[in-house]
């Protein structure tokens, strides 16, 4: 069955540190797309990033970073030197690969970065 | 980039009110749209999806004459809750998914705050 598991329900940090959220699936696909959102709290949902299950290199964008490890069903996140600005919930979700219909959503990691 | 309009943001109604979620791709074609509900502090679960020109697809336990769906065109999906209920209260959030490739499968609109009085 498809699933994405983070265990993480929240989070808090002083602005600056490191934080790293958790994210692990389960899927029977050999082929799929694994992707992160954030949701502020005015609700709306903010696209991170997408990868796809043949691309395990690590992505970097700006304070973001992404670590895709297939041995271990993990795609986990990890924001640099945090800001105020980064608190919000975090998704991760999964997706078939051939028809994007079916998004399979984490239950979601709060993350509370305080000044 | 691609943006999804969502309409209204928020809605507070009395219960027995009908109430009708429009969801409009800005500048794609979007054959396939998607209506997930969010309950607070939980995820985002799928309910339907919605196919221009056809019957839209129900989840599991999702009551289709409860939640009707429209997808009349090829760039706007329409929600209705019927007669809703205080247990209908819930954010609303559509996504559409661009005919054409894309860096991202689905543009997910701001979502939709329902309050049942």
């Amino acid at each position: 069955a498809q699933k994405v598991t983070q265990a993480q329900t929240e989070i808090s940090v002083v602005e600056k540190e490191d934080v790293t959220l958790d994210c692990v699936y389960e899927t029977r696909d050999t082929t799929y797309y694994l992707f992160w959102y954030k949701q502020p709290p005015s609700g709306e949902l903010v696209f991170l990033i997408r990868r796809n299950s043949f691309d395990e290199q690590n992505e970097i964008s700006g304070r973001y970073s992404w670590n895709f490890q297939k041995s271990t069903s993990s795609f986990n996140f990890t924001i640099t030197a945090s800001q105020v600005v980064d608190s919000a919930v975090y998704f991760c979700a999964l997706s078939d690969f051939y028809n994007f219909n079916k998004f399979y959503f984490g239950s979601g990691t709060k993350l509370n970065v305080k000044p | 980039g691609a943006v999804v309009s969502q309409h209204p943001s928020r809605v507070i109604c009395k219960s027995g009110t009908s109430v009708k979620i429009e969801c409009r791709s800005l500048d794609f074609q979007a054959t396939t749209m998607f209506w997930y509900r969010q309950f607070p502090k939980q995820s985002l679960m799928l309910m339907a999806t919605s196919n221009e020109g056809s019957k839209a697809t129900y989840e599991q336990g999702v009551e289709k004459d409860k939640f009707l769906i429209n997808h009349a065109s090829l760039t706007l999906s329409t929600l209705t809750v019927t007669s809703a209920h205080p247990e209908d209260s819930s954010f609303y959030i559509c996504s559409a998914r661009e005919d054409r490739a894309s860096n991202q499968p689905q543009h997910f609109g701001d979502g939709t705050r329902l309050s049942i009085l």
